[in-house]
């Protein structure tokens, strides 16, 4: 069963930022929260992931709570390119680095 | 480049008639998984692999075979295909703490 729920759908206007959610209350300590992005039907897309700490690289941040119950990708400027499928994913420790997907959210950038 | 590669992109075969699905990388990667992907179900792991001779299952392994007998190759074995395997496929690698790399994907259809 997947471990995080995510709105299924968003839309951004092209050039500001795009706030992502994503709900893990039942994460285990030493499991990761990783996003990963589909455009089409193509192979998932590695954004970035985190542990406890915030998280930030060229393409996105990740801020996640104290408690670990919920974090939030940012993109900071979002394109029209950036219409896709998120997906907030668990990472399970030692098993083949298991990714357990959810839903995702499907992101509409708007002119 | 780093990638992974699956082949074929595209495949129509009949019920029973037994089909292999490539997957090579060439990250020098310990760890190798396939998924399937279907709507409303989102990306499931089949089968994983933590090192050379190491596999195991994964959440829908019926159906499927693999094997890893070189470090960058882990095929996907379906020995008699039915028509509820008709499917998207993913195959991803990754070291056991980085993100992991996806192909772009298998699209089967059994009829």
């Amino acid at each position: 069963d997947a471990k995080t729920t995510q709105p299924t759908s968003m839309d951004c206007a092209e050039g500001r930022a795009a706030n992502l959610p994503c709900n893990h209350s039942t994460i285990s300590g030493n499991e990761y929260v990783y996003w990963y992005r589909q455009i089409h039907s193509q192979g998932p897309q590695y954004i970035i992931h985190g542990l406890k700490n915030n998280e930030t690289n060229e393409m996105a941040s990740l801020i996640i709570t104290e408690d670990r119950k919920s974090s939030t990708l940012i993109l900071p400027h979002a394109t029209l390119r950036d219409t896709a499928v998120y997906y907030c994913i668990v990472r399970v420790p030692n098993q083949g680095g298991k990714l357990i997907f959810g839903q995702g959210t499907e992101l509409s950038v708007k002119p | 480049e780093a990638q992974v590669t699956q082949n074929p992109r595209y495949l129509i075969t009949v019920t029973g008639k037994k089909l292999t699905v490539t997957c090579s990388q060439n990250m020098n990667h310990e760890y190798m998984s396939w998924y399937r992907q279907d709507p409303g179900l989102g990306l499931r792991q089949i089968y994983y692999s933590m090192n050379v001779e190491v596999t195991d299952k994964g959440d829908v392994p019926e159906g499927y075979k693999v094997s890893r007998k070189e470090k960058r190759n882990f095929p996907l074995i379906l020995e008699s295909p039915s028509p509820n395997q008709t499917s998207l496929y993913f195959c991803a690698s990754s070291f056991s703490d980085t993100p992991a790399f996806f192909g772009q994907g298998t699209r089967l259809t059994v009829v």
